[in-house]
């Protein structure tokens, strides 16, 4: 059975950072291209940014590029979100995905920015 | 950029009954090579990940209900779901995988009546 486990949400100030992780089980990491996917408040969906699992391609959404940065070690199964720069508009939800589509997602990490 | 489009925003239907959900991308999501149409359809309930209900346009997820049906081709596609159960209220997503970025629709809102 696949699990992805986000960690790293929480409150942060207006212009803070933060990381998220995500840790993968039950399927061959390195071969599945990860995504971050975020829900805002009462909003929609939307894609943030994926990472391939061979060449490690990185690519954002315009609303998070050259704030966000994706990555993964795939030695330890995990995906990572480094956010700088953020703002109240990042407060949201923020789901893994291994796949693109795919039913594997985590259960989501809630990232509140406010002062 | 793709961007994409739902109608409606919300639909109300009674239980039993079809409901339809429209999807329109701003560009082709069809590729030539290998014939397949990069959409996909979500469904997303509070409090849980969004699960994945159709992909390649119109084919079923495995374990999903076979109420649930997604058609089209090129820019304009649609998800059905027949007869209509008290669980199938969420919010219902498309999404192209087409080309970077991996664009959602804007929700669709199920109610039962």
């Amino acid at each position: 059975e696949v699990q992805l486990v986000e960690s790293g949400g929480g409150l942060v100030q207006p212009g803070g950072s933060l990381r998220l992780s995500c840790v993968a089980s039950g399927l061959t990491f390195s071969r599945y291209v990860m995504c971050w996917v975020r829900q805002a408040p009462g909003k929609g969906l939307e894609w943030v940014s994926s990472i391939s699992g061979t060449d490690g391609s990185t690519y954002y959404a315009d609303s998070v590029k050259g704030r966000f940065t994706i990555s993964r070690d795939n030695s330890r199964d995990t995906l990572y979100l480094q956010m700088n720069s953020l703002g109240a508009e990042d407060t949201a939800v923020y789901y893994c995905q291994a796949g693109q589509p795919s039913d594997n997602w985590g259960q989501g990490t809630l990232v509140t920015v406010s002062s | 950029d793709i961007v994409m489009t739902q109608s409606p925003d919300s639909l109300t239907v009674s239980l039993g009954e079809r409901a339809t959900i429209n999807c329109k991308s701003s560009q082709s999501v069809f590729y030539s090579s290998n014939n397949k149409n990069y959409l996909a359809w979500y469904q997303h309930k509070p409090g849980q990940p969004p699960k994945l209900l159709i992909y390649w346009a119109s084919t079923r997820q495995s374990g999903v209900p076979d109420r649930f049906s997604g058609s089209g081709s090129g820019t304009d596609f649609t998800l059905t779901i027949t007869g209509l159960q008290a669980e199938d209220v969420a919010v219902y997503y498309c999404q192209q995988y087409y080309s970077i970025p991996y664009r959602f629709g804007q929700g669709t809102n199920l109610e039962i009546e």
